[in-house]
């Protein structure tokens, strides 16, 4: 079975650009959450979506933004880039829309370069 | 607010010796308890978790790790490393009943077992 599927896997982007960067869950999952992880960092959550609806979100300007599409895909999108949203972007899905019963199954990621 | 303290960033070993990765989280509630596993090149998949009972969990490739409650700790163990073992570990908590997938993780441990 596939994985989580991630796109674009590297991209660089100037100052002040904007990106979205797109997730295909495992099928039959129905959860899909995005995660920011800065070199030397663990990861840290931006969003959780279960079923179309937002779920959760981390402590991120209103510059990153998400949607999660009926077949249950997902997009992140950052508005004008800083040099500080340089990171690797994971995307998680889960079958489950609550972690009491589930674990998060993680994609290789997007790495974002802002120059 | 909630965090995560991964006391070791590099840790070197010999092959068959033991490990002991500490984590320690800072929370007041219940919580659920997970180890993450990144090897070279791989994405981040999930070595084992805790989310009640038994204290001491076991997850794949040999590992364990107990929770101790008084401690607000959560070690992984390993009786005799392998080569095969060198990676990045994440221990990450995430709030009992908080209905989103939002994980707070450490830092990460680097572990590099010689051959």
């Amino acid at each position: 079975d596939a994985g989580v599927t991630q796109s674009p896997t590297h991209l660089i982007k100037t100052r002040g650009q904007q990106v979205t960067l797109r997730c295909s869950p495992i099928s039959g999952h129905k959860s899909v959450s995005w995660y920011q992880q800065v070199l030397g960092q663990g990861p840290q959550f931006i969003f959780q979506y279960y079923e179309k609806e937002e779920r959760g979100r981390g402590n991120f300007p209103d510059r990153f933004s998400a949607r999660q599409f009926p077949n249950y895909s997902s997009e992140l999108n950052v508005n004008a880039l800083l040099l500080g949203d340089s990171a690797l972007y994971l995307c998680a899905s889960s079958p489950t829309g609550t972690s009491n019963t589930g674990e998060l199954f993680f994609g290789e990621g997007s790495r974002l370069t802002v120059l | 607010a909630q965090s995560v303290s991964q006391h070791n960033h590099h840790v070197i070993l010999s092959e068959a010796a033991s490990l002991e990765l500490g984590c320690n989280y800072s929370y007041g509630g219940t919580v659920n308890l997970f180890w993450y596993v990144q090897y070279p090149g791989q994405h981040l998949q999930l070595l084992l978790k805790y989310f009640s009972g038994d204290p001491l969990v076991k997850g794949i490739k040999g590992f364990e790790a107990e929770f101790i409650k008084s401690k607000f700790s959560f070690n992984l163990r390993k009786p005799s490393v392998q080569w095969s073992d060198t990676a990045e570990y994440f221990c990450a908590v995430n709030a009992h009943g908080s209905g989103t997938y939002k994980y707070i993780f450490g830092t990460g441990t680097r572990l590099k077992v010689l051959a």
